[in-house]
């Protein structure tokens, strides 16, 4: 059980550069979540899913898009990164159901650089 | 926006001895509240949660506290060791209608002195 699995682990981008972090869990999982930390920062939410099929946006999801094609991933892009976009991305994936403990699975996360 | 504060963005403690991590949240339809440990260059790690109809919550040497009528949560360690080191969030879900969100606050960083 690999639980949230985040690829890549670490990543330079150019400016004006595209590329897609990929999201995967195994736990039959409904929602899905992409957040940014920023050095000294909390979490901050950019996009989420609550099914396959569906996104909406977080706290901060300018610069990003996402997609849930199949259940079991979230896939997050970068059309055209900044250097604003630096940051490292965690991914997150959650139970339904109130009665669910340890809701919230994270993944390692992914350190993205973009210069 | 509704945001999730800490008190003290540091926090130094001997080892052996008590430590306790304040947070406020400004949202007052939050239902469930987490506390997580993050270490350097890991994800955030699940310690303890609370669901907004209970005040007090207490696991393996940690216990939290929820005080509804301040938006007051705090994260009791007890008998602290160098592993608890860490920085500390605090978080707080929202449901909307079946989008549950998560918001974090900014984070303590806990120092244990051996």
């Amino acid at each position: 059980n690999a639980g949230v699995t985040q690829t890549p682990k670490f990543r330079v981008l150019k400016t004006g550069q595209s590329m897609t972090l990929l999201c995967a869990q195994d736990m039959n999982h409904e929602y899905m979540y992409w957040y940014r930390q920023d050095p000294g920062m909390g979490l901050r939410l950019i996009h989420y899913s609550v099914g396959e099929g569906t996104t909406a946006k977080g706290e901060v999801p300018d610069g990003y898009n996402v997609s849930r094609l199949k259940k079991q991933n979230f896939l997050l892009g970068l059309e055209s990164a900044a250097p604003s976009q630096t940051s490292v991305y965690f991914c997150a994936s959650k139970e339904t159901g109130r009665e669910a403990n340890y809701g919230y699975t994270f993944g390692s996360g992914t350190r993205l650089t973009v210069v | 926006g509704e945001s999730v504060g800490l008190h003290l963005p540091t926090l130094s403690v001997q080892e052996g001895d008590n430590s306790i991590i304040n947070c406020a949240y400004s949202n007052s339809a939050s239902d469930y509240f987490i506390w997580y440990k993050q270490e350097s260059g890991k994800g955030p790690q699940f310690i303890i949660d609370i669901r907004s109809n209970m005040d007090k919550r207490q696991g393996q040497r940690v216990t939290v506290l929820l005080n509804k009528t301040v938006k007051h949560l705090s994260l009791q360690i007890a008998a602290t060791q160098p592993g608890d080191s860490a920085v500390y969030f605090c978080a707080e879900n929202f449901d909307n209608f079946g989008n549950e969100k998560l918001t974090f606050g900014t984070g303590t960083r806990l120092t244990i002195i051996p």
